[in-house]
């Protein structure tokens, strides 16, 4: 089945990192990504990482994958009050159509 | 990254009357999607509108309810029609890039009362 979850809050301190975790059921996902839904927004791509990549930095952001386990997670380094946010995981499956299964969303809220 | 609007950001519809939403990219893109996420709730695809073919609906979507015009590159229209309060929702457009990765645009608002 195509599901995908995520814890639904994570709340964390201004400079702390935050972990994001998301699991997914689709074996043949090629690539996973990170969305950013700030309050009253559309979606912002944040990063993506290829189905045969362990591991993505960018900046602040580290992507880790663990494809056994069917887990990809997001850290956020330095969190600030800017990252509150929602954030999706999403797959792309099905590989001529594009299609996406995004997750459940996690609400990150950051305290001053 | 493309730059997506959409028309209109918000609006507020009585019961049974019908709304269309408009996409607009800053550029010519093949796939376009329109989605639906409703309150508190996750993303869920509507159907995947490409330009010369019929929108592709996904399950429980339909084109009676949602009819998807693509007349070009650039465009593209989602209306619900004959609408009732469980329409209410944030309705996105998204357009797809060279990995796979979706640019969406700012989303609309719609309330049904």
């Amino acid at each position: 089945g195509e599901d995908v979850e995520q814890s639904l809050f994570l709340s964390v301190r201004e400079g702390d990192s935050s972990v994001i975790n998301c699991t997914y059921t689709d074996s043949s996902s090629t690539y996973l990504y990170w969305y950013k839904q700030e309050p009253g927004a559309g979606l912002q791509l944040l990063t993506y990482i290829f189905s045969n990549m362990d591991m993505k930095q960018d900046q602040r952001l580290t992507v880790l994958l663990n494809k056994k386990d069917k887990h990809l997670s997001l850290r956020i380094a330095d969190t600030q009050t800017g990252d509150s946010a929602i954030y999706f995981c999403a797959e792309s499956i099905s590989p001529g159509t594009y299609k996406y299964i995004f997750g459940t969303g996690t609400r990150l809220k950051v305290l001053a | 990254s493309a730059v997506i609007s959409q028309k209109p950001s918000r609006d507020i519809c009585q019961r049974g009357t019908s709304l269309t939403i408009q996409c607009q990219v800053d550029s010519q893109v093949t796939m376009m999607f329109w989605y639906r996420q409703q309150p508190g709730q996750s993303l869920t695809l509507i159907a995947t509108a490409n330009q010369g073919s019929e929108a592709t609906y996904e399950s429980g979507f339909v084109i009676d309810k949602f009819p998807i015009s693509r007349p070009n590159l650039t465009f593209s229209t989602l209306t619900v029609s004959n609408m009732s309060p469980e329409d209410s929702s944030i309705y996105l457009c998204s357009v797809a890039g060279p990995l796979r990765e979706q640019y969406f645009g700012p989303g609309t608002r719609l309330t049904v009362t």
